[in-house]
């Protein structure tokens, strides 16, 4: 058991539509990453906040966007949901430095 | 530009048999690896890893093996059991620079048959 919990586990979208996904990281980790595993391939880094400001990006354009909360909670939001958004979406969290413990993911389809 | 790299897309091994699974990386700026376990509809669980000031991490039944020279690791599974079968990551990172993020592989279906 990680202790970190994402929510929903499915989701379905209609292209152009906005997403909100959610993540409540392990108690005591301050940091939080997202990434975006598409079929057949590994998990790619989307961002990272540590004590609920950015701290590091990947190659993903502004309309993914997050938010860290006081709790260290944490939101991935993405805009103009494109048929390539179509992704399992996973949080890690961890102390900084530190090994990361992933949820079980939130699998988007976008339609 | 794929900076960790698993080429064996997949594995099949007799139970009690070794597992060897394969990992290239080419930033030489890594120096922290990892390697993830993942069953289907679950995320990621972590293995085992190994920072770049060794060349050898074991912790039961798997042992991380790392060639700096080479850019190359491998995790060996001894021996093998039906429960290993899954898909394994490898990851990389460079801590020294203070940059976590993990850089991942496609992945490694490994399947063992009893």
């Amino acid at each position: 058991e990680t202790g970190v919990t994402q929510s929903p586990t499915h989701l379905i979208k209609t292209r152009g539509q906005q997403v909100t996904l959610r993540c409540s990281s392990q108690s005591g980790h301050n940091t939080v990453s997202w990434y975006q595993q598409a079929l057949g391939q590994g998990p790619q880094f989307i961002f990272q906040y540590y004590r609920e400001e950015e701290n590091g990006r990947g190659n993903f354009p502004p309309r993914f966007s997050g938010l860290q909360f006081p709790n260290y909670s944490s939101e991935l939001n993405v805009n103009a949901l494109e048929l390539d958004d179509s992704a399992l979406y996973l949080c890690a969290s961890s102390l900084a430095n530190q090994q990361a413990f992933f949820g079980q993911g939130t699998r988007l389809t976008v339609v | 530009d794929q900076q960790v790299k698993q080429n064996s897309p997949s594995l099949s091994v007799q139970e009690g048999r070794i597992s060897i699974l394969n990992c290239d990386y080419t930033n030489s700026m890594f120096d922290y690896f990892l390697w993830y376990k993942k069953y289907p509809a679950e995320g990621p669980t972590f293995l085992i890893s190994i920072s770049s000031i060794k060349d050898k991490n074991e912790d039961g039944r798997f042992t991380v093996f790392l060639n700096k020279s080479a850019k190359h690791l491998s995790l060996h599974i001894v021996p093998s059991q039906p429960g290993d079968s899954a898909v394994y990551f490898c990851a990389a990172s460079d801590l020294s620079s203070g940059n976590t993020p993990l850089v991942f592989g496609k992945g490694t279906r490994l399947s063992v048959i009893a």
